[in-house]
């Protein structure tokens, strides 16, 4: 089954405490990216990744990073996370034509 | 800046009637504009999108009406059902030096009542 993994589903973290967010896609897209979904607010970009090694920021970069070692993953990483990153989280995968989008990471940082 | 606004942010419909959501966008050098629809739980997913070389498309009981002139287009569910309460995202697509970017509304939670 075409999917992209996140994990964890749900994170409760103490501020400044260093965290990742795994990805993980099974169909072989070039194409990878980090939203983050707030009320009112909608889906806002935080990275991109074109390909292995290749990424750029998004809308919302700040207090976040990325990587992309192989193809099929794409961790975000919060190196010092703070209330104001509290947020549901999605990775998505795919291209111009259409995203597939993971289930999601609801971070609560406090 | 938001390049796409969406409205209303919630709309509340009975079963059986018609649920239109808007969107406007400012730049011209979008060229793709896909619909998506979450539920509760769940990731978006596309559910319909058209380019901006055609005024309508339509998949079962959803049409896109697309206004190139205005820079505006909106969802439009026939016959609503309550399976269809979510939260829908237009969004606005164009490919870029570095490949293609997405760029959504603020979304629209859709209730339909039974």
């Amino acid at each position: 089954e075409a999917q992209v993994t996140q994990n964890p589903r749900y994170l409760i973290t103490v501020t400044g405490k260093k965290l990742t967010v795994t990805c993980s896609q099974n169909m072989n897209h070039e194409y990878m990216s980090w939203y983050r979904q707030d009320p009112g607010l909608g889906l806002r970009q935080i990275y991109y990744s074109m390909n292995v090694e290749v990424t750029d920021k998004g809308d919302v970069p700040e207090g976040y990073k990325v990587s992309r070692k192989e193809k099929r993953n794409f961790p975000l990483i919060l190196e010092s996370p703070s209330p104001n990153q509290t947020s549901l989280y999605f990775c998505a995968s795919g291209g111009y034509y259409g995203y597939t989008f993971g289930s999601g990471t609801r971070l609560t940082v406090v | 800046q938001q390049q796409v606004k969406q409205s209303p942010q919630s709309l509340i419909v009975q079963k059986g009637g018609i649920s239109i959501i808007n969107c406007a966008y400012e730049n011209t050098a979008f060229d793709y504009f896909p619909w998506y629809q979450q539920f509760p739980g769940k990731g978006p997913a596309l559910l319909i999108a058209i380019r901006p070389d055609v005024s309508e498309k339509k998949e079962g009981r959803f049409t896109i009406s697309f206004n190139k002139s205005a820079k505006q287009f909106s969802l439009h569910i026939m016959d609503s059902q309550p399976g269809d309460s979510a939260t829908y995202f237009c969004a606005a697509s164009m490919w870029e030096t570095s490949g293609s970017r997405l760029t959504f509304g603020e979304g629209t939670q859709l209730t339909v009542n039974p």
